[in-house]
């Protein structure tokens, strides 16, 4: 059973450019969420969606943008990379929306390295 | 949004030692999970944990919601187990299911 997959594992950009990260969520999971990981500190949600919809959304700038997909996948855009954008970025699946609707453990991806020059 | 506080920050064990790491949270949580993360990056769940006790071989984890922590044991550790570990834990009462992480505890083992 696959697990979530990210790609690219690694890129490199400069200042300026934009950036297409992309996910595949575990099979049947229909909520997919995005985190970004400075070196040395903890992940920091970016955003969530379930259904195709937003359904939150972190202290990030307008520079950051999502999407996720009739099959569940999903995509974190960056605009106008900044030299602060280089991180890991992780993406997480898990089968609820919410954590009321029960047992709802986010499974995360390897993740994409982003080094902006 | 809630705060997570992980200690020690740094912890450095012979193999086969024990330790206790610890997750205080300023409000209550709910999808407690325990996370390790390997060298390369990638984020592996240990225990979803929003109370109780739970146990996968050597490694063990307690929570206390009441009282906002939860405790991540490690018995006769080994130099596989190096690496970062994290809690994290969703504000009750919000919408979604973001996780807010603490700031990890670094663990080295030596052989």
């Amino acid at each position: 059973d696959a697990g979530v997959t990210q790609s690219p594992t690694h890129l490199i950009k400069t200042r300026g450019q934009h950036v297409t990260l992309r996910c595949s969520p575990i099979s049947g999971h229909k909520s997919v969420s995005w985190y970004q990981q400075v070196l040395g500190q903890g992940p920091q949600f970016i955003f969530q969606y379930y259904e195709k919809e937003e359904r939150g959304r972190g202290n990030f700038p307008d520079r950051f943008s999502a999407r996720q997909f009739p099959n569940y996948s999903s995509e974190l855009n960056v605009n106008a990379l900044l030299l602060g954008d280089s991180a890991l970025y992780l993406c997480a699946s898990s089968f609820y929306r919410t954590s009321r609707s029960g047992a709802n453990v986010l499974t995360f991806g390897a993740g994409s390295r982003l080094t902006v020059l | 949004g809630i705060q997570v506080e992980q200690s020690p920050p740094d912890l450095i064990l012979q193999e086969g030692a024990n330790s206790t790491l610890r997750c205080n949270f300023s409000d209550s949580v709910n999808n407690l999970q325990w996370f390790h993360q390997n060298p390369w990056g990638q984020l592996i769940n240990l225990f979803y944990i929003p109370s109780g006790t739970k146990q996968n071989g050597r490694l063990s984890a307690t929570t206390v919601a009441t009282e906002r922590y939860s405790l991540l044991y490690i018995s006769s550790s080994q130099t596989t187990d190096s690496g970062v570990y994290f809690c994290a834990g969703h504000p009750s009462g919000g919408a979604g299911n973001m996780l807010t992480f603490g700031g990890g505890t670094r663990l080295m083992v030596k052989p």
